[in-house]
């Protein structure tokens, strides 16, 4: 089945410094969602990663989608507190109906 | 627009026990998404509808738990009997189409099975 890696499963950083996180695959995708899920919240579309070394910014974030679309990364310039909460990657493959797979996710913590 | 509409918010049950939770789509939304949240994991889809037809639902334990979307709009997800490892946030999403588009979520229900 689908084996879906995000790392790191933890990440505790100080206000100002950047972050990153990573999702890899066993396969190939045919494109990736990112997600958040503030403490206690729902998921929270971010951004999907369609074609091949993708790469798409939004303020401080910045995604990219690896050439093989096997990989993909999130990485958030300058932390602030209101970035706290868990990023979820959400790989797709083969048909655009089938389903989204969830990584375990990397949750966040920013120190003020 | 109004988001995805859940209830209950809560809900505590004894294990072999039923229960049912209700979802609202979006409007005019034309899928919807059933995902079990355990506690520190990532949502995982139970069961995909488009409309009124089931599209995935291969990952649904089908001995105890069922869902319907009688007429492509609101859905009901049930559980019976209800198990501990049950435990968990199940939420609903939709999203307009099946193809490509961003999921959006419900609160979701809590669920504790004592």
């Amino acid at each position: 089945g689908q084996q879906v890696m995000q790392i790191p499963q933890y990440q505790h950083v100080q206000e100002g410094e950047d972050f990153t996180t990573y999702c890899n695959s066993s396969t190939t995708l045919s494109n990736i969602q990112w997600y958040k899920q503030r403490p206690g919240g729902h998921p929270v579309f971010l951004i999907q990663l369609v074609k091949s070394g993708e790469v798409k910014k939004q303020k401080r974030l910045t995604f990219q989608f690896g050439e093989a679309k096997k990989n993909s990364s999130l990485h958030i310039t300058a932390t602030q507190t209101t970035d706290v909460g868990t990023y979820f990657c959400a790989p797709r493959r083969g048909s655009t109906l089938g389903r989204l797979y969830f990584g375990r996710g990397t949750q966040l913590t920013v120190w003020p | 627009e109004a988001g995805v509409a859940q209830s209950p918010r809560y809900k505590i049950i004894e294990k072999r026990q039923s229960v049912a939770f209700w979802c609202n789509p979006i409007s005019g939304h034309a899928t919807l998404y059933w995902y079990q949240q355990i506690l520190g994991q990532g949502p995982k889809l139970l069961i995909q509808f488009q409309n009124n037809g089931v599209v995935d639902d291969s990952q649904l334990p089908k001995d105890r738990f069922s869902a319907e979307r009688l007429k492509g709009v609101d859905s009901t997800l049930k559980i019976q009997p209800a198990k501990l490892e049950d435990s968990a946030v199940y939420l609903c999403a939709s999203s307009p189409g099946g193809s490509n588009q961003p999921q959006h979520f419900g609160d979701g229900t809590r669920l504790s099975i004592l």
